[in-house]
């Protein structure tokens, strides 16, 4: 049964340190994104990955926040120093583009849940 | 976003009812895919619609995508409590790199 992993499903720390989620698409998908969901902002786009390489991260606090993908199967998000107001639960999904286009469910996965006190 | 409107922000009927969410982009839509969510949990995918005119069904859910593509509404046929839910529609964008972008979300609440 294939799924998106996340991890940590759940994360405490304290402002100032560093957090690092971890994201497993699923194998064969193309595309990986980063969302974040508050309720105040609701489901923000983050970072967008195709073929590994970054497509758009302008949704991204440039200063604090860094996405990479090492490698096929693991994306991560990084937030370096933390701040109460990043506390929110982050995404990641994975799907499959061919020809440009969406080729159909993109599938997300549980979800990280960050409190920065 | 405010790319994408979702309407109404929040439904609350009684167990048997019908309702209807919408979601409205001022661009054309090259794929519009409705999940659903409960809190705390991740997005559950529904359908996903890309032509003009296209419906799709599954169980009591119907989603269809106008002639234009710039609207899609989801349609619960005799509502139950397990509905409830957050509903979000997100969309690949004209012009958005084939990001998707997503709706604010409809909270239902089903009334038993």
């Amino acid at each position: 049964d294939a799924r998106v992993t996340q991890t940590p499903r759940h994360k405490v720390t304290e402002m100032g340190q560093e957090v690092t989620m971890r994201c497993q698409p699923i194998l064969g998908h193309n595309t990986v994104f980063w969302y974040r969901q508050t309720m105040m902002q609701g489901l923000e786009l983050l970072a967008y990955f195709r073929n590994r390489a970054p497509l758009d991260d302008s949704g991204m606090p440039k200063d604090r926040f860094s996405a990479e993908m090492p490698d096929a199967t693991l994306a991560t998000l990084k937030i370096q120093p933390s701040e109460p107001r990043d506390s929110a639960v982050y995404f990641c999904a994975s799907g499959l583009v061919l020809g440009g286009l969406n080729t159909g469910e993109l599938f997300f996965g549980e979800g990280s849940r960050l409190t920065v006190l | 976003s405010q790319e994408l409107e979702q309407s109404p922000q929040s439904l609350i009927v009684q167990e048997g009812k019908n309702l209807t969410i919408n979601c409205t982009s001022s661009k054309t839509l090259y794929g519009l895919y409705w999940y659903k969510q409960k809190y705390g949990e991740g997005l559950i995918f529904l359908m996903m619609l890309q032509k003009g005119g296209e419906e799709k069904s599954h169980e009591k859910i119907t989603a269809k995508l106008d002639e234009k593509k710039q609207q899609s509404s989801l349609h619960i046929t005799a509502s139950q409590p397990s509905h409830a839910g957050i509903y979000l529609c997100g969309a690949d964008i004209a012009g958005s790199a084939r990001q998707l972008t997503f709706g604010s979300g409809t909270q239902l609440t089903v009334l038993p």
